[in-house]
């Protein structure tokens, strides 16, 4: 089955710097990469996702970025606030037909951004 | 607005009790979720549903029981609650034809 590992476990920045997380997985049929961000005491909930298709994509100070012929993908914030604080979660799965289930995790980032 | 709504969001239990996590979500999703998050580690998925009397079993669903009986409600059993189960537990849905996945606020449970 699909493997995701993701680096560094915990992070702590500047307000204002830029933060990148990485994250590679193992199954070269993996088609959907979306990132989750957890507050503390919530559930996930989804902040940007790419598929296989994609090499980037961009949503205001947040982009994802993926190398299918290595297996990465990564996670950029720029100009970080401290709202930004919480973990944050890769995922890895195989959609088809519109299909998508079984979502493979990583087990998180804790980004710190201090004022 | 609710989402998936899950209950209890806390539960105590002893080893050996018995009891059920409900999940309802009101976006007609036909897919629903359970996964589990142990501390320092991802949500791993314990089983999944992708319609009405349809369930399977995703990574770790030892001493779990689920059921569909409709769209709206995806409960989870524990039979014989082990120490092992202590955990946060979260419900999700998605609609099919899309890939986004919406989790419920989670239900933290403490086997002792």
């Amino acid at each position: 089955g699909e493997n995701v590992e993701q680096h560094p476990s915990t992070l702590s920045v500047q307000e204002g710097d830029s933060a990148v997380i990485k994250c590679t997985y193992s199954d070269s049929a993996s088609n959907y990469f979306p990132w989750y961000k957890q507050e503390l005491g919530k559930g996930p909930q989804l902040i940007i996702d790419i598929r296989s298709n994609v090499g980037e994509k961009k949503d205001q100070r947040i982009a994802v970025t993926l190398n299918k012929t290595a297996k990465h993908f990564s996670l950029h914030i720029t100009e970080t606030q401290p709202e930004d604080s919480a973990v944050y979660f890769c995922a890895a799965s195989m959609t088809s037909g519109g299909s998508n289930y079984k979502l493979t995790f990583g087990k998180g980032t804790l980004l710190t951004v201090n004022p | 607005n609710a989402g998936v709504t899950q209950t209890p969001k806390f539960r105590i239990l002893k080893i050996g009790q018995s009891m059920t996590l409900q999940c309802t979500q009101d976006m007609n999703h036909n897919y629903m979720y359970w996964y589990r998050q142990d501390p320092g580690m991802g949500l791993k998925l314990i089983y999944y549903s992708v319609g009405a009397g349809i369930t399977d079993k995703g990574e770790v669903p030892n001493g779990y029981n689920v059921s569909r009986s409709t769209t709206e409600d995806f409960p989870l059993r524990l039979e014989l609650a082990a120490p092992s189960q202590t955990s946060v537990y979260f419900c999700a849905s998605s609609s099919v034809g899309t890939d986004t996945i919406y989790f419920g606020e989670g239900s933290w449970l403490t086997v002792v």
